[in-house]
């Protein structure tokens, strides 16, 4: 099966500036999570969605990022505007059910982001 | 709150040297625990989990078993391979919410 998918692999941009994230999660999979991991860091969750509805985005920075999932299939995070502390990957991941069950995440790639 | 804390790398080991990798959590309720890799340039895998107490994961060659009595879920493999090296992550999982650890950077030389 095709895994999770992400676009673009690798983004610059300058502080102040705009950027989107795709994601594409498994096919089947319910749940969709967004985490950011900084360089020596381990990845932290910004959003959970399970289906198109939002479950956690306490770690959200709402003053600059949003993020959606249309119709419970992709989504999209995106960062307005950015700043250098913004540097990092973003993982985007998914899986069959998050509802209090053990479960298997899926990790994309990742996208690079560098915010100079 | 919850968490993880995994031992600080990086770790340099020789081929077919024994590896540990020490984590230990902290939760409220009883944990789901996992292993992630995270081999150079590829997202992270799932290596193995344990769901509960004296649970052992395993998966090529590596092993952890959930400690409950001393809140540990040590990564552990008997011959390390070069490719091996990789990146591992402790996590815990307490059902919605999802907690990794820093990190151990793993290089394993010829």
């Amino acid at each position: 099966e095709a895994g999770v998918a992400q676009s673009p692999r690798y983004k610059i941009i300058e502080k102040r500036q705009s950027v989107a994230f795709w994601c594409n999660p498994i096919s089947g999979h319910a749940t969709l999570y967004w985490y950011q991991q900084i360089l020596g860091q381990g990845p932290k969750l910004l959003i959970q969605f399970q289906n198109n509805g939002v479950v956690d985005d306490s770690q959200l920075p709402k003053d600059r990022f949003s993020a959606e999932r249309l119709k419970g299939v992709d989504s999209t995070l995106k960062i307005q505007p950015a700043k250098l502390e913004d540097s990092a990957v973003y993982l985007c991941a998914s899986s069959l059910d998050g509802g209090g069950t053990p479960y298997e995440q899926y990790f994309g790639p990742g996208t690079r982001l560098t915010v100079t | 709150g919850d968490s993880v804390t995994q031992m600080e790398g990086p770790v340099t080991l020789s081929e077919e040297a024994c590896l540990t990798i020490n984590c230990t959590y902290t939760a409220t309720g009883y944990p789901s625990l996992f292993w992630y890799v995270q081999y150079p340039g590829e997202g992270l895998q799932l290596l193995l989990k344990a769901t509960k107490a004296d649970d052992k994961g395993s998966n090529k060659g590596f092993e952890a078993t959930y400690r409950k009595e001393t809140t540990s879920f040590h990564l552990e493999k008997g011959s390390v391979q070069v490719s091996d090296s990789a990146v591992y992550f402790c996590a815990l999982s307490t059902g919605n919410q999802f907690y990794f650890g820093t990190g151990t950077s793993l290089t394993v030389i010829p």
